[in-house]
């Protein structure tokens, strides 16, 4: 998988947005762009993942910049609860059997100040 | 949603014994699923990839006679870490992916098991 670069913490009031920078130069045309958090003490989940065009879901938005270089995940109104790890993750299209393995680099610990 | 359910969410056990966590997919059917580890403040590091019905494939540096990997039916794999020591003392995790959403869906992943080895 293409390598990420995520800075390693950041910080955020709590009900302010949040913007988690991503940068991923080497990736490829195949590649989506996965975001996952991890809580503290708990297995990771999958917040969103998109190849070229923005995307939104309800916990979070994801933008990808043009050429595909970088990406930036949004949380709109952070919560206590939104302090995690964040992990951007590239993840080449699989056309095998429908399952994959996820490389997690460090991601970017985000803490949330009330 | 699916769902991945790992069992126990904790366990202490002593230096010399074996110890086996189970993970398992709720609702959707995972012929593969994947073991990870992460010891304190570090990442996430695939261990080996779990195959129903055949043997699973071990990551560089996992020993396989160690860390026994049983896949034996499509909702169910187990870990087992056999004569653990204390520097197996970690955080292991389970993950799986629902097939039925096609070839780009999320990874969902099991709440993890505490390992202490005193």
């Amino acid at each position: 998988d293409a390598k990420t670069t995520q800075p390693n913490s950041m910080e955020s009031n709590e009900e302010e947005p949040v913007h988690l920078p991503c940068n991923h130069s080497t990736i490829s045309g195949t590649d989506y762009i996965h975001w996952y958090r991890q809580l503290p003490s708990q297995g990771p989940e999958y917040v969103i993942h998109g190849l070229t065009s923005n995307v939104n879901n309800r916990m979070a938005s994801l933008a990808i910049a043009e050429d595909r270089k970088s990406s930036t995940l949004i949380l709109h109104r952070a919560t206590l609860r939104d302090a995690a790890v964040y992990y951007c993750i590239l993840r080449e299209i699989y056309s095998g059997a429908g399952s994959y393995q996820l490389t997690f680099g460090k991601g970017t610990k985000l803490s949330v100040i009330p | 949603g699916a769902v991945v359910s790992q069992h126990p969410s904790r366990v202490i056990c002593k230096s010399g014994t074996s110890v086996k966590i189970e993970c398992r997919s709720l609702d959707f059917q995972a012929t593969t699923m994947f073991w990870y580890r992460q010891f304190p403040k570090q990442s996430l590091m695939l261990m080996a990839t779990s195959n129903e019905g055949s043997k699973a494939t071990y990551e560089q540096g996992v020993e396989k006679d160690k860390f026994l990997i049983n896949h034996a039916s499509l909702t169910l794999s187990t870990l087992t870490v056999t004569s653990a020591h204390p520097e197996d003392s970690s955080f292991y995790i389970c993950s799986a992916r629902d097939p039925r959403g096609g070839e780009n869906t999320e990874a969902f992943f099991g709440q993890g098991t505490r390992l202490t080895v005193v």
